[in-house]
């Protein structure tokens, strides 16, 4: 298995320029999301989705939209970037066993300048 | 989800254990303890998690509290590898299922 996987793994946009970050895993996991690492800060969750089909937003939605059409991608879109949105995307993934080791996997990050 | 405190940052020398503090005081009956690292640059990695009885796998143990208001982390016998920010998370198994991650505990193992 690959697990999660990212690309690209950096990216250098203009202001206003539009852009998809790629997620897809391999594990047949129900849920998805993405979160953002500003330097010396913690993860924020951006989007999640818990099967395909069914997204929703989390904790800093605004600048970026999801879809989840299959159970192996979750792309991120970026509609316009702006300064504010440099930062490193993690995606992650995971399913939900009751009783068993429930952990996430993340990706290996997407590291974006936005001049 | 209910939210948790961790301190910002702890040194630790090398070969000793690591004992990384949580506190979790509005945590409800059905919230899971997890743990995560993060080395530089790197995706986060799990760790090790539990409900309320201590839990030891190959990384660490995790002692939990009677009242489950606070949690341990420990690592037996930290190496310089083991530096890295630690994120305690609490969460509850429903379908609308996320995961909040905080600031984190950036562990400095010392030689």
């Amino acid at each position: 298995n690959a697990g999660v996987t990212q690309t690209p793994k950096f990216q250098v946009l203009k202001t206003g320029q539009s852009m998809t970050l790629q997620c897809a895993q391999d594990m047949n996991h129900e849920y998805m999301s993405w979160y953002r690492q500003d330097p010396g800060m913690g993860l924020r969750l951006i989007h999640y989705s818990v099967g395909a089909g069914i997204t929703d937003q989390g904790e800093v939605p605004n600048g970026y939209n999801v879809s989840r059409s299959t159970t192996e991608d979750f792309p991120l879109r970026l509609l316009s970037a702006a300064p504010s949105q440099t930062s490193v995307y993690f995606c992650a993934s995971w399913n939900v066993i009751l009783g068993r080791d429930n952990e996430q996997f993340f990706g290996p990050g997407t590291r974006l300048t936005v001049l | 989800d209910a939210k948790t405190t961790q301190p910002p940052s702890m040194d630790c020398a090398e070969g000793r254990a690591a004992n990384l503090p949580c506190n979790h005081s509005t945590i409800s009956g059905n919230e899971y303890v997890y743990w995560y690292r993060q080395i530089h640059s790197q995706g986060p990695q799990y760790i090790i998690h539990g409900l309320k009885n201590n839990e030891t796998n190959e990384m660490a143990s995790l002692i939990i509290t009677e009242d489950r208001k606070s949690s341990t982390l420990i690592l037996p016998h930290a190496t310089l590898r083991d530096t890295a920010v630690y994120y305690c998370i609490v969460r509850v198994w429903n379908r609308d299922d996320k995961i909040i991650f905080g600031k984190g505990t950036r562990l400095h193992i010392l030689p």
